[in-house]
C-alpha cells in the first residue's frame, strides 16, 4: 500500500515564524499535492508538483511556497506565519486504486496553530 | 461558480438503513472523474469510490455506490446498510480533464452521523 507520511501531526507556532511542513511518499510517485482544510470550506489546493523541482500554484498559494528537491519529498513552507494560516494541512500523492483509477492518497494531516 | 456543491452540511441515519449523500458538479470538460472520500475523526482521508465521465455503469464498491446522473451533473453517494463506523465527514471531489497533472477540486463536505 502507498504510504504518505507527514512529519508533524500538531504544531504550534508564533506569528512571523517560518514554518516547514514535510511530506514523504514511498512509491516513487511524480504528482504530489498540498491542500488546506477549513470547516465549511472543504479542501483547497495550495500547490502541487508533477516532478522534481516542478511546481504549480493551486487556488490559494498566497503566503506559501513549496520545495521538491527529491521525488519522494514535498515540503510546504510558510515564510512568515500568520494567524489566518491556522488550519489542517493535508499532503497527497497520486496513485492507483485497486480498481485502477488515478486517486489521491493522503497523509494523516498536520494541524497548525499560529498564535 | 462552485465546481462541487454538497448541500447537506449534516445528515443523520439509523444503523442498517441506507443513506444518500448529495453532490452536484459543474464542468464544461467532457472528460472528468468524480470521487468520494471519507474522513473519520482521526483526520485521514480515505478514498471510497470513483466514477469516470465516460463510464456507462454506476460505480460500486461494497456497500458504496455512486448514483451518476450525467445530464443532471450529479454524483450522489449511496451507502447501504449503514454501520456506526460510517460516522464521518464525506467529501465529493472532481478532476477535470485526463488524470495527468490534474488536482482534485473538493466540495465542502457532509457530516454523517449513524445512530444506533
Amino acid at each position: 500500500d502507498v504510504k504518505v507520511t507527514q512529519s508533524s501531526r500538531y504544531l504550534v507556532k508564533r506569528t512571523g515564524e517560518k514554518v516547514f511542513l514535510e511530506c514523504v511518499q514511498d512509491m516513487d510517485h511524480e504528482n504530489m499535492f498540498w491542500y488546506r482544510q477549513d470547516p465549511g470550506l472543504g479542501l483547497r489546493l495550495i500547490y502541487f508538483s508533477y516532478d522534481v523541482k516542478m511546481k504549480e500554484k493551486g487556488d490559494i498559494p498566497e503566503g506559501y511556497s513549496v520545495s521538491r528537491e527529491k521525488k519522494e519529498r514535498f515540503s510546504l513552507i510558510l515564510e512568515s506565519a500568520s494567524t489566518n494560516q491556522t488550519s489542517m494541512y493535508l499532503c497527497a500523492s497520486r496513485s492507483r486504486s485497486r480498481s485502477g483509477a488515478n486517486v489521491l492518497t493522503f497523509g494523516a494531516g498536520s494541524r497548525l496553530t499560529v498564535l | 461558480a462552485q465546481k462541487i456543491t454538497q448541500t447537506q452540511p449534516g445528515m443523520f441515519v439509523q444503523e442498517k438503513e441506507a443513506v444518500t449523500l448529495d453532490c452536484t458538479y459543474d464542468t464544461s470538460d467532457p472528460s472528468y472523474g468524480l470521487f468520494w472520500y471519507k474522513q473519520p475523526s482521526s483526520g485521514e482521508m480515505i478514498f471510497l469510490i470513483y466514477q469516470g465521465s465516460y463510464d456507462q455503469q454506476n460505480a460500486t464498491e461494497g456497500r458504496y455506490s455512486l448514483n451518476f446522473q450525467k445530464a443532471r451533473k450529479s454524483a450522489n453517494l449511496v451507502i447501504s446498510a449503514s454501520q456506526l463506523g460510517d460516522s464521518a465527514m464525506y467529501f465529493c471531489a472532481m478532476r477535470e480533464g485526463e488524470a495527468g497533472r490534474r488536482a482534485l477540486t473538493f466540495g465542502s463536505g457532509t457530516r454523517l452521523q449513524v445512530q444506533p
